[in-house]
């Protein structure tokens, strides 16, 4: 089993629409919850941290961790166009070094 | 100029040499890792450090070595390429006593024939 695992996509939603990504952890004792966003041939850039279950929001971004289940989601309300890219779950099992998602690609069609 | 910079950009090189990726900082950060990304397999650390004096494997670390030359550089070398160490390369950081994720570095990308 994969430590870190994501849907890899492409989710393909409309401009204006709620893109919903998934990820779940094998490690319980994970501790801080990561997303990155990744414009092709570009490096990653945080776009959300969570540590306790819950919900925190961020502009039009909300991620949600239930550690119960092990799962942390982001959703992306009003997609735009430029929000095409692939979403990099990763996870911080308290030791400081993540472990990452393959990614989940996705799509905004005006 | 950016916060964590990695040269060389891009890099072609031969089966069999030897190469090094080199990154610096100017964020204050104490922790410098190294990972490798491949399609349909996400981020993979390779090494990292959280001091000058602490160099520690990560998951793939066969074929390659690093150096921690100063607080703020962190070199990676591959010691005799081969083909399917072509990848793109990021060097990132953190700052101790905090988790607030990582910064990257613009990335190396790699090809070896």
């Amino acid at each position: 089993q994969k430590e870190v695992e994501q849907n890899s996509g492409p989710l393909s939603v409309p401009e204006g629409a709620i893109a919903s990504l998934n990820c779940t952890y094998s490690d319980r004792g994970s501790q801080s919850f990561f997303w990155y966003r990744q414009y092709s041939g570009k490096s990653p850039e945080l776009i959300m941290f969570i540590y306790s279950n819950g919900d925190k929001e961020d502009g039009r971004f909300t991620a949600q961790l239930n550690k119960a289940s092990q799962y942390v989601s982001l959703l992306i309300r009003d997609s735009q166009p430029s929000d095409s890219a692939t979403y990099l779950c990763a996870v911080n099992r308290g030791d400081y070094k993540l472990s990452f998602g393959a990614g989940t690609t996705v799509t905004v069609r005006a | 100029d950016a916060d964590v910079t990695q040269t060389p950009r891009n890099r072609i090189t031969k089966t069999g040499k030897r190469i090094m990726l080199e990154c610096s900082q100017t964020k204050g950060h104490d922790r410098m890792y190294w990972y490798r990304q491949d399609p349909g397999l996400g981020l993979r650390l390779i090494y990292y450090s959280f001091d000058v004096k602490d160099i520690n494997k990560g998951e793939i670390s066969d074929g390659y070595s690093v150096s921690r030359q100063a607080q703020a550089k962190f070199s990676l070398s591959l010691e005799s390429a081969i083909p399917n160490q072509t990848a793109l390369y990021f060097c990132a950081t953190s700052a101790a006593g905090e988790d607030y994720g990582y910064t990257f570095g613009s990335g190396t990308r790699l090809t070896v024939v």
